[in-house]
């Protein structure tokens, strides 16, 4: 199975300031019939149920906000959060889905300084 | 809008069965490819099962297979997880998700349901 590594695991951030999370992934994620890449961004805020923020690497779900963006290629990727805010708190995860069994990384906190 | 709301969860000895339900409305189920996600206390996600809007495809992580079932009944707007020999690895909050499109993302996440197989 695919293997998504995420660093860091904790996150400690200044509101306003810019965050970033890595994705390392075991095998590329582009998919050369489409050329898509397979690799999507969740989020759980505390005492929630996950949120899909970025979708196939850098599109942005309904309604987030566009301090988030996604980006990297084959295995690389990064979720970049331009200007934190207090609401941005939780555990982010990225996701593949190229090939069953879709697998998560463990999870970044993100939490506030 | 769309809802998806869990029900099912409890207690449940190891080696035992639970049935879990998800109910959708605020969208034509019919058309959706559905799945299950669940998260182990304190741990991270992990990807359960997926079934395809027409039932003709199911997929399964290898940790469930052989003891786990999805279906769904398009005409009640439901998706189901049938869970038979349940071990204390299986204690976790199991999310049903909605896929965008064929094995597509995970756009609408109900809220969970508690699972514990515990003596």
């Amino acid at each position: 199975e695919i293997v998504l590594t995420q660093t860091p695991l904790s996150l400690p951030v200044t509101p306003g300031e810019a965050a970033s999370i890595s994705c390392r992934s075991s095998q590329s994620l582009l998919v050369s019939d489409d050329g898509n890449t397979y690799l999507d961004w969740y989020l759980q805020k505390p005492g929630q149920s996950p949120q899909l923020l970025i979708y196939s690497l850098s599109y942005r779900a309904s309604g987030v906000p566009d301090r988030f963006s996604g980006s990297g290629s084959g295995t690389d990727f990064t979720l970049k959060i331009s200007r934190v805010e207090a609401e941005d708190v939780g555990v982010y995860y990225c996701m593949q889905r190229v090939e069953i069994p879709w697998t998560f990384g463990q999870g970044t906190k993100v939490e506030i300084k | 809008e769309v809802h998806l709301v869990e029900s099912g969860g409890g207690l449940v000895k190891p080696g035992g069965s639970l049935r879990l339900s998800c109910a959708a409305s605020g969208f034509t189920f019919s058309s959706y490819s559905m799945a299950w996600v669940r998260q182990a206390p304190g741990k991270g996600l992990e990807w359960v099962s997926s079934i395809s809007s027409s039932s003709a495809y199911t997929y399964y992580a290898d940790s469930v297979k052989g003891r786990f079932t999805i279906f769904r009944d398009n005409a009640k707007n439901s998706l189901f997880l049938r869970m038979n020999s349940l071990t204390a690895e299986d204690t976790a909050v199991y999310y049903c998700a909605r896929e965008a499109y064929f094995r597509g993302m995970l756009d609408y996440w109900g809220q969970g349901t508690l699972v514990t197989v515990s003596s």
